[in-house]
């Protein structure tokens, strides 16, 4: 089916490790997005990027970097990770910046330890 | 500053009992406001777009409508099915960095 896919479903850290979750699109579209979803919040932007070859800042960029490594990848790292990144991360992907319908991937749940 | 509220928090209905989610904001040029369907574990699912005060969408059960400070999402003769979080979410300008989420409407149906 068509989509976004995120990988890993499911991950444990410990405090200080890195890791980064992938994220990939089959819909040939512009955008993407990475967002992190707490209970009690709303979602928070993390970073986006508007078209291959461009990234920016969202809401919360802090401990994060990301790489956009093609039209349909959108890689997101965490270099040291905190308990305060435990979260539950969503990519979503999108035709271009000002067309809003975003199709969201199935999400990462991750604890830090 | 721009913000977004959603009420209730929860919202536990009879099957067949209508009722309405209540959006309300604040936001220095509106783009647009979106609502979302989201199921426990998975990610948020597009429902509807509206751009302008007096807009309204349908789809199946479901209708949602604008004003200058509010969106309502009518739900008539819900069904279990329509058990979700629903999501508001606020699109102003300049885009990307300017969009908002609410923290959602937990609405249980029950049979």
């Amino acid at each position: 089916n068509a989509g976004v896919t995120q990988t890993p479903k499911f991950q444990v850290l410990k405090t200080g490790q890195s890791m980064t979750l992938q994220c990939a699109q089959d819909m040939n579209h512009n955008s993407m997005y990475w967002y992190r979803q707490d209970p009690g919040m709303g979602l928070r932007l993390i970073y986006y990027s508007a078209s291959e070859g461009t990234t920016d800042k969202g809401e919360v960029p802090n401990g994060y970097n990301v790489s956009r490594l093609n039209k349909r990848e959108f890689s997101l790292r965490l270099e040291s990770a905190a308990p305060s990144q435990t979260s539950v991360y969503f990519c979503a992907s999108s035709p271009g910046l000002a067309n809003y319908g975003y199709t969201f991937g199935s999400g990462t749940r991750l604890t830090v330890v | 500053e721009d913000q977004v509220t959603q009420s209730p928090e929860a919202l536990r209905l009879q099957e067949g009992e209508s009722s309405s989610l209540n959006c309300s904001y604040t936001v220095s040029g509106l783009r647009g406001l979106f609502w979302y369907r989201q199921d426990p574990g998975k990610g948020p699912e597009f429902l509807f777009t509206l751009y302008s005060a007096g807009e309204e969408k349908e789809k199946e059960r479901l209708k949602a409508t604008l004003t200058k400070k509010e969106s309502f999402l009518h739900i008539t003769a819900p069904k279990p099915e329509d058990s979700a979080t629903y999501l508001c979410v606020l699109l102003g300008a300049p885009a990307a960095s300017k969009i908002i989420f609410g923290s959602g409407t937990r609405l249980s149906i029950r049979p």
